[in-house]
């Protein structure tokens, strides 16, 4: 089985300057997909960056960007420019490639709060 | 982006009673759908898959015959919590994978049901 673990329950940065938040799994599996999904106060789940485990560069979107080093097994966010928005709970999750009916599987989320 | 609807957003019963929970996609074909469950400042953790016209498949430790799940056509999966209990009140998260773009490997959320059992 699948495990994600992050080792950062809480953090905080200031406003305008960098963070990085931590995400180490275990798996077995040579296919698969990582995500960082954010889930502001309204619960919604909100999805960040997404890396496929057969490339080797690291995703970017906008500010977001990973640092993916697959034989390690880590999968850090790096928030660059923090903003109040951005504050959350981010949480970091696995999915094995295969069929439509894989699911996600979640680390247990770390609280970022940005500070004006 | 692919939308999924979630409701109700809010639900209060009695213990006892029966709660029904729809998650619809909006724009797309989920011929599989998920369903989460997140307590208070814990992760989401997934009760089950449910599989257009076939049963659901539950995790470890999550009783079918207490939280029903249908998935009846290719946009439509109901979670229906039956003689809930307090203990049951938590916050249920649906998700879906657009059918077309199996790919992506991106699952869409749900805004969330937030149940309490009185």
């Amino acid at each position: 089985a699948q495990t994600v673990t992050q080792s950062q329950p809480e953090m905080s940065v200031q406003e305008a300057e960098t963070v990085t938040l931590s995400c180490t799994y275990d798996t077995s599996e040579n296919n698969y997909y990582l995500f960082w999904y954010k889930q502001p106060p309204s619960r919604q789940m909100i999805l960040v960056i997404r890396q496929e485990a057969y490339k080797q560069q690291n995703a970017t979107e906008n500010r977001f960007s990973v640092n993916f080093q697959k034989a390690a097994k880590s999968f850090s966010l790096k928030i660059s420019d923090s903003q109040l928005g951005d504050t959350a709970m981010y949480f970091c999750a696995f999915m094995k490639h295969g069929s439509g009916n894989t699911p996600l599987v979640f680390g247990k989320g770390t609280r970022l709060s940005v500070i004006a | 982006g692919a939308v999924v609807s979630q409701h109700p957003s809010r639900v209060i019963c009695k213990s006892g009673t029966s709660v029904k929970i729809e998650c619809r996609s909006l724009d797309f074909q989920a011929t599989t759908m998920f369903w989460y469950r997140q307590f208070p400042k814990q992760s989401l953790m997934l009760m089950a898959t449910s599989n257009e016209g076939s049963k659901a498949t539950y995790e470890q430790g999550v009783e079918k015959d207490k939280f029903l799940i249908n998935h009846a056509s290719l946009t439509l999966s109901t979670l229906t919590v039956t003689s809930a209990h307090p203990e049951d009140s938590s916050f249920y998260i649906c998700s879906a994978r657009d059918s077309a773009g199996i790919g992506t490997g991106e699952l869409f959320f749900g805004e969330g049901s937030r149940l309490t059992v009185l």
